[in-house]
């Protein structure tokens, strides 16, 4: 069965530190693939996408993150975190021939001043 | 500003009580999903509408939820009866293939069912 992987549950952080949370997935065909994040007590929001092309996708807020295929992955990564960031992030895909988003299980960051 | 709406968002009922919850997907938007959100589950996809047809709902407990799609600007969740185990997060999110494959959803503010 198609699977989405979020190895870090929960990671802490100091403002100005850098952020990479990892994200794998199980599907061998073409994907779409997606950064969602979740702030205290508000609903999804997305932070970015990778449908084709430059596999380095730009996002909001700062975030960027890297499609390898070879790897499987979708890793997602901020040079220097704030006290703002702390949230839930899920990583999602999305098989090329269907409709349906499989999530991860979400990576909860919390980033202390 | 184009948002995904939901009501009610928070709700508490009794067990075996009726629980509606509506959903007003982003304008030209023909996908909508339903999710659940639990700390045991994470998120959970019940089902899924495209232009108003259901498409998936393999996700969700036949026997006590229901999902329609009235018009195009409505999708409703019912559970019935409802029971504590239903207690969630249900987010609606809408689509739209903008004419092929890809495409991003919407997420709506989301439904805090606590059902005691």
């Amino acid at each position: 069965a198609q699977s989405v992987s979020q190895h870090n549950h929960h990671v802490i952080l100091s403002e100005a530190a850098s952020l990479e949370l990892g994200c794998n997935y199980s599907y061998g065909g073409t994907v779409n693939l997606f950064w969602y994040v979740q702030y205290p007590g508000q609903h999804l929001q997305l932070l970015l996408k990778y449908f084709s092309g430059d596999p380095l996708v730009k996002g909001i807020k700062g975030f960027e993150a890297e499609f390898i295929k070879s790897k499987f992955s979708f890793n997602l990564r901020k040079p220097s975190v704030q006290w703002s960031d702390t949230a839930e992030y899920f990583c999602a895909v999305t098989p090329y021939n269907t409709d349906k988003l499989i999530f991860g299980t979400g990576t909860r960051l919390q980033v202390f001043p | 500003d184009a948002r995904v709406t939901q009501t009610p968002r928070h709700k508490v009922t009794e067990m075996g009580q009726e629980v509606t919850m509506r959903c007003q997907p982003i304008l030209g938007h023909n996908t909508v999903f339903w999710y659940r959100q639990t700390m045991m589950q994470g998120l959970e996809l019940l089902a899924y509408f495209r232009n108003r047809a259901p498409l998936d709902d393999s996700g969700m407990p036949k026997d006590r939820f229901s999902a329609e799609m009235p018009d195009a600007t409505l999708a409703t969740l019912k559970i019935q009866p409802s029971e504590p185990r239903d207690s969630a997060v249900y987010f609606c999110a809408s689509g739209s293939l903008a004419g092929g494959p890809q495409e991003t959803q919407y997420f709506g503010p989301g439904t805090r069912l606590l059902v005691l």
